[in-house]
């Protein structure tokens, strides 16, 4: 099946720092990815949608300036966090848009990364 | 109301039992339906994909649609401890596929030795 990685997979940082977290699909091509955020016992929360070569679309509320998305080649998404201050603890998750060996267009999760700032 | 509803649980059911998990829409236009499966601390993996109404089996997992009640449900038979788990659904409208999804809240399972 369709294999998406996150790295770092856990980060600590001080407030006021910036954050980067790659999303790669390793064995597939995906010309649109996209971010999350789960907050502890609740759901995934889009943040942003991004297409290779163009800029992402950010859902309401997401500040495009804090959250800063590169989507730079058809395997590789990056993620900013720009000056990052306590309420930016979370876990992020990518995903990737792509087919896995059964034909199915869906969704394919990295393992995400879980962002502590003190 | 939400686009898609799912009850959080949590559900605790011993080893061998057989898990009902559900959720409930209001758009009638979604026509793909997905459950994945989270770990703790870990990103979601697609469990089961299903277009439309129907049945799909898939080892112990069976999913089903019955898009006039818009309910989906996934079955698990024999369920096992490393079933334990977050259980979101997710279903998405035709034209946007996968670019659109909508995820239910999860339902945290546990199965007990």
């Amino acid at each position: 099946g369709a294999v998406v990685s996150q790295h770092p997979s856990r980060v600590i940082c001080k407030s006021g720092t910036s954050v980067k977290i790659e999303c790669r699909s390793l064995d597939f091509q995906a010309t649109t990815m996209f971010w999350y955020r789960q907050f502890p016992k609740q759901s995934l929360m889009l943040m942003a949608t991004s297409n290779e070569g163009s800029k992402a679309t950010y859902e309401q509320g997401v500040e495009k300036d804090k959250f800063l998305i590169n989507h730079a080649s058809l395997t590789l998404s990056t993620l900013t966090v720009t000056s990052a201050h306590p309420e930016d603890s979370s876990f992020y998750i990518c995903s990737a848009r792509g087919y896995s060996g059964r034909g199915t267009d869906t969704q394919y999760f990295g393992p995400g990364t879980r962002l502590t700032v003190l | 109301q939400k686009e898609v509803e799912q009850d959080p649980g949590p559900l605790s059911v011993p080893e061998g039992a057989i898990v009902s998990l559900n959720c409930t829409y209001s758009n009638s236009a979604f026509q793909y339906f997905m459950w994945y499966r989270q770990y703790s601390r870990k990103g979601p993996e697609l469990l089961m994909y299903t277009y439309s109404s129907g049945n799909k089996e898939d080892g112990r997992f069976t999913a089903q649609v019955d898009k006039s009640s818009k309910y989906i449900s996934l079955f698990i038979r024999d369920s096992q401890p490393s079933d334990s788990a977050t259980y979101l659904c997710a279903m998405s409208p035709p034209g946007t596929g996968a670019n659109n999804l909508f995820f239910g809240t999860g339902t945290r399972l546990t199965v007990i030795p």
